[in-house]
């Protein structure tokens, strides 16, 4: 299984907005229901920020957004504040869980 | 509030098999949900190692199917990994996990970084 492709780094100022993109060879990301979205802070379990594609979890700012559109996932950051320098990393279900390789966001 | 630990060596020998337990408080393992292991070598990516339900159905990574078994232990609470022989490319922090309530990992545990070294 190979992982999920995602860019190996963003970066933004605080107030604009990025996107994370999240695509995959022989896999079908864009007509994936179970895609998520984690945030992962320095030396901490990974968070989840974005479930079943759209939906967050409660708790998580509406700053954080997913979506899909032809075959790639994406996960949008508004607002960037500081506190979301982290690695994001998109996952889907397909028969069992694939992740992608991680995004560093620098804000 | 559901919390996970995991626990087990933090250092084993290069081709023995090392076995970690994840400890769950706050729901009972009988009451759903496909448990998970994931993890995480040095610098790098996520990678889910397998999934257990509490009647004991597995599935796993393909890439390392023939190196996992998973078991669940009710009574307990607790499920386990066990991964054998191990190399320097098993070095990694160890997660378990729950999903939120369907396809994704909603809770985690802190992690066990376990070292494989001589």
């Amino acid at each position: 299984q190979s992982a999920l492709t995602q860019p190996a780094s963003v970066s933004g100022s605080p107030g604009q907005s990025i996107t994370i993109s999240c695509t995959g060879p022989n896999v079908d990301v864009g007509g994936n229901k179970y895609v998520s979205w984690y945030q992962q802070h320095p030396a901490q379990a990974p968070k989840l920020i974005i479930f079943d594609v759209t939906q967050r979890p409660s708790g998580v700012s509406n700053r954080f957004s997913g979506s899909q559109s032809g075959s790639t996932a994406s996960l949008t950051i508004s607002r960037l504040q500081a506190e979301d320098e982290a690695d994001y990393y998109c996952c889907l279900y397909e028969r069992g869980w694939l992740f992608g390789g991680g995004t560093k966001l620098t804000v | 509030q559901v919390q996970l630990q995991e626990s087990g060596p933090g250092r084993v020998k290069p081709s023995e098999t090392v076995s970690l337990s994840c400890t769950v408080s706050g729901f009972s393992i009988s009451n759903g949900f496909f448990w998970a292991w994931i993890r995480q070598a040095p610098g790098k990516g996520l990678e889910w190692i397998g999934s257990i339900s509490y009647t004991g159905t597995t599935f796993s990574n393909p890439s390392l199917t023939s190196r996992v078994t998973l078991s669940v232990d009710v009574s307990k609470n607790q499920f386990s990994l066990k991964l054998t022989s191990v190399t320097a490319a098993d070095t990694a922090v160890y997660y378990c996990a729950r999903p939120r309530s369907g396809f994704d990992f909603g809770f985690w545990g802190p992690g066990l970084l376990v070292t494989v070294s001589s």
